[in-house]
């Protein structure tokens, strides 16, 4: 079945670059995502990657994935107070890519001043 | 803004009571799904409804039902509820036509405490 790991905790300096890792069980994956969940609220989706690329950049974002060693990360640049989140990474295996996620215990991004 | 409302945010039941929580989808979405997120976890699938048809079901109990209207919004029950009910319920919503990104829209929750 699919399972989905991720570190619970990650401190980073302001304006410093946030790394923030996953690794996934399902070679089958089509899909990958992260998404960002602040305080009492639901959650956001940051970027995805589709599970035949290497690489992908969004702005301050950048979406790394080995599939080989099924690691997925994402790379917050130049990281903001309003970066502090907990962050989820999540799998699918839908042709579709919306049909069923497995997300990750998530990781809680604390920013240092 | 996702455009996904959910109701009620908050409530409180006793044990073996039943639950309805609620969810508008977001306009010209036809897919909804419902997450189960205990305190400390990653969200858990529960199912998914798609032409008012449950479309795949996660390892929930068959306590947990839920229901998609015409007009795509969506229920969720819950019956004989248990301590370990007590979670933040998410909806989201997505169009299975647009494009294949994936990419659901999330409510901001209901937060069912079961004493």
């Amino acid at each position: 079945g699919e399972d989905v790991e991720q570190s619970l905790f990650l401190s980073v300096r302001e304006g410093d670059s946030s790394v923030i890792n996953c690794t996934y069980t399902d070679s089958s994956s089509t899909y990958l995502y992260w998404y960002k969940q602040e305080p009492g609220a639901g959650l956001q989706l940051l970027t995805y990657i589709f599970s035949n690329m290497d690489m992908k950049q969004d702005q301050r974002l950048t979406v790394l994935l080995n599939k080989k060693d099924k690691h997925l990360s994402l790379r917050i640049a130049d990281t903001q107070t309003g970066d502090s989140a907990i962050y989820f990474c999540a799998e699918s295996i839908s042709n579709f890519g919306n049909e069923k996620l497995t997300f990750g215990t998530g990781t809680r991004l604390t920013i240092i001043p | 803004e996702t455009g996904v409302t959910q109701s009620p945010t908050h409530l409180i039941k006793t044990r073996g009571q039943q639950v309805t929580l609620r969810c508008s989808s977001q306009s010209g979405h036809n897919t909804v799904s419902w997450y189960q997120q205990a305190l400390g976890q990653g969200p858990q699938f529960i199912f998914q409804y798609y032409r008012e048809e449950e479309n795949g079901r996660g390892n929930f109990p068959p306590r947990f039902s839920g229901l998609q209207f015409p007009n795509y919004s969506s229920e969720l029950n819950v019956n004989a509820l248990e301590l370990d009910d007590s979670a933040l319920y998410l909806c989201a919503s997505s169009s299975r036509w647009t494009g294949n990104t994936g990419e659901l829209f999330f409510g901001e929750g209901s937060r069912l405490t079961v004493l």
